[in-house]
C-alpha cells in the first residue's frame, strides 16, 4: 500500500533556483492538496485540486504554482526559490473534499 | 479569520498515565473536526467528528466534540511510549463548494518509560 508518495524527500536549493516537488497517490482519490508546515504555524494550505482538471489557491499560494497532471499526480513548482520557502512540504489526498485527507511523508526543503 | 487553538503546546507524562488534549475553534460554518497523529513524517488520521456529544473510540484513544462550546478533546488512557507524537487538530469549515481544513499548531506529547 503506497498511499501518497512524495519525491524528493530532501532538497537543498540556492536562492533563485527552481524546482518541482512531485506527488502521486494510488487510492483513486479525487482531491489533492499541498501544505507547508513551519514551526509554530501548523499546516497551511498552499494549493488544492478538488478534482482532476481543476486547481485553486489556498492560504499561502504566493511563489508557487501547481499542476494536476492526471488523477494520480499533483506537482508543486517553485519558480524562483526564496529563503522564506524553507519548510516541510506535505502532499495529501482525499476521496472528496469532505473526507479525511491522507498525507505523504513530506519533502524537507532548505533554501540558502 | 478562522482559527484553531490547541493546548497544551507540549506535555510530558509517564507511561501508564492518562492524558487529555484540547482543541478549541472559531470558524465560519463548521463542518467537521479531525484529529491526526504525527510521528516522524506523515500525519495519520485518527478521528473525524461531526456531531456533539458522540464519543469516537479506537483502542485507548477517544475523542468527543462540543459544538456549543466550540471545542474537542482527545483522551489517551494507559499511555505508552509509542504514543509519543505531535497531535494535530483540524477543522473543516466553509459554505458552499470546497471545504478546506484549518489546522492548529499541535500538541507535542512525550511519554517517558
Amino acid at each position: 500500500n503506497a498511499g501518497v508518495t512524495q519525491t524528493p524527500k530532501f532538497q537543498v536549493l540556492k536562492t533563485g533556483q527552481s524546482m518541482t516537488l512531485q506527488c502521486a497517490q494510488d487510492m483513486n482519490h479525487n482531491s489533492m492538496y499541498w501544505y507547508r508546515q513551519d514551526p509554530g504555524m501548523g499546516l497551511r494550505l498552499i494549493y488544492y485540486s478538488a478534482s482532476e482538471g481543476t486547481t485553486d489557491k489556498g492560504e499561502v499560494p504566493n511563489g508557487y504554482n501547481v499542476s494536476r497532471l492526471n488523477k494520480r499526480e499533483f506537482s508543486l513548482r517553485l519558480e524562483s526559490a526564496a529563503p522564506s520557502q524553507t519548510s516541510v512540504y506535505f502532499c495529501a489526498s482525499s476521496i472528496t473534499s469532505n473526507q479525511p485527507q491522507h498525507f505523504g511523508d513530506g519533502t524537507r526543503l532548505s533554501i540558502l | 479569520e478562522d482559527k484553531v487553538v490547541q493546548s497544551p503546546l507540549s506535555l510530558v507524562v509517564h507511561e501508564g498515565d492518562t492524558v487529555t488534549l484540547n482543541c478549541s475553534y472559531e470558524v465560519t460554518n463548521f463542518r467537521s473536526l479531525l484529529w491526526y497523529k504525527q510521528e516522524k513524517k506523515a500525519p495519520t488520521f485518527l478521528f473525524m467528528l461531526t456531531s456533539s456529544g458522540i464519543e469516537k473510540k479506537s483502542g485507548r484513544l477517544s475523542s468527543i466534540l462540543d459544538k456549543k462550546e466550540l471545542f474537542s478533546i482527545l483522551n489517551i488512557t494507559a499511555t505508552q511510549t509509542g504514543d509519543s507524537a505531535i497531535y494535530l487538530c483540524a477543522v473543516e469549515a466553509g459554505y458552499t463548494g470546497f471545504q478546506k481544513l484549518v489546522f492548529g499548531t499541535g500538541t507535542r506529547l512525550l511519554v517517558s518509560p
